[in-house]
């Protein structure tokens, strides 16, 4: 069955370290994948997406890669600041369907 | 103006109740959705409607029917509520579903069902 992990369920940083979270997939084969954020209470905000022909997409002080071989996907965040304090969604697509991990929840502290 | 609105926010209610949840978009979107978010956070579609038509359908309880009267509504009634229906439901719209060129998802800000 199709499984997205994302590395673990909380990560602290100090403010202006980068922020590193993984997702993993298994049994997706999937076209492009999707990042969002999710704060409490509130929907999740779509960030950023790759496609399976792209390596490397930025945004800001956002990064992520896409690894197809090794079915993963890495989302950084750079000079971390206690805004960015929130639950992050990796999300790969499978056809006609968007699934969510279960979501990295990161504390920036200052 | 907010993109994607759902009303309402809360929702409490009893056991074997029928309610319904709404849900409009602005974005002029093709394709709206309903998710739900359980206690665990997992966050799993349940429909996907394009332009009025039942694309996905996941493993839903039959209690469990959306309506979309245009494109710019989709609206989930749930007849005879169960403890287990408790969670926090969100709609989301894009443009051209999630195997289309603009599948970026826009999401309402949930609604929380306790049934008790």
């Amino acid at each position: 069955s199709q499984k997205i992990e994302q590395n673990s369920e909380a990560l602290n940083i100090q403010e202006g370290k980068t922020a590193t979270l993984t997702c993993n997939y298994t049994n997706y084969s999937p076209a492009y994948l999707q990042w969002y954020r999710q704060d409490p209470g509130r929907g999740p905000v779509f960030l950023l997406l790759i496609r399976e022909n792209e390596k490397e997409k930025r945004k800001e002080r956002l990064k992520v890669t896409f690894d197809t071989t090794l079915k993963q996907s890495l989302f950084h965040i750079t000079a971390s600041q206690p805004a960015d304090s929130a639950t992050y969604l990796c999300a790969p697509n499978s056809g006609y369907a968007l699934n969510f991990g279960k979501g990295t929840s990161l504390l920036v502290t200052p | 103006d907010t993109a994607v609105s759902q009303t309402p926010k809360y929702l409490v209610t009893q056991m074997g109740n029928d309610k319904s949840i709404k849900c409009e978009q602005n974005l002029g979107h093709d394709t709206m959705y309903w998710y739900k978010q359980d206690s665990k956070k997992f966050l799993k579609i349940m429909f996907s409607y394009n332009n009025k038509e039942l694309i996905i359908n996941e493993t839903v309880p039959n209690r469990f029917s959306p309506k979309s009267p245009d494109k710019a509504h989709l609206n989930l009634h749930i007849n005879s509520l169960e403890l287990g229906d408790s969670a926090v439901y969100f709609c989301a719209s894009s443009q051209g579903g999630f195997s289309g060129g603009f599948p970026e998802a826009f999401f309402g800000q949930g609604t929380r069902l306790t049934v008790v």
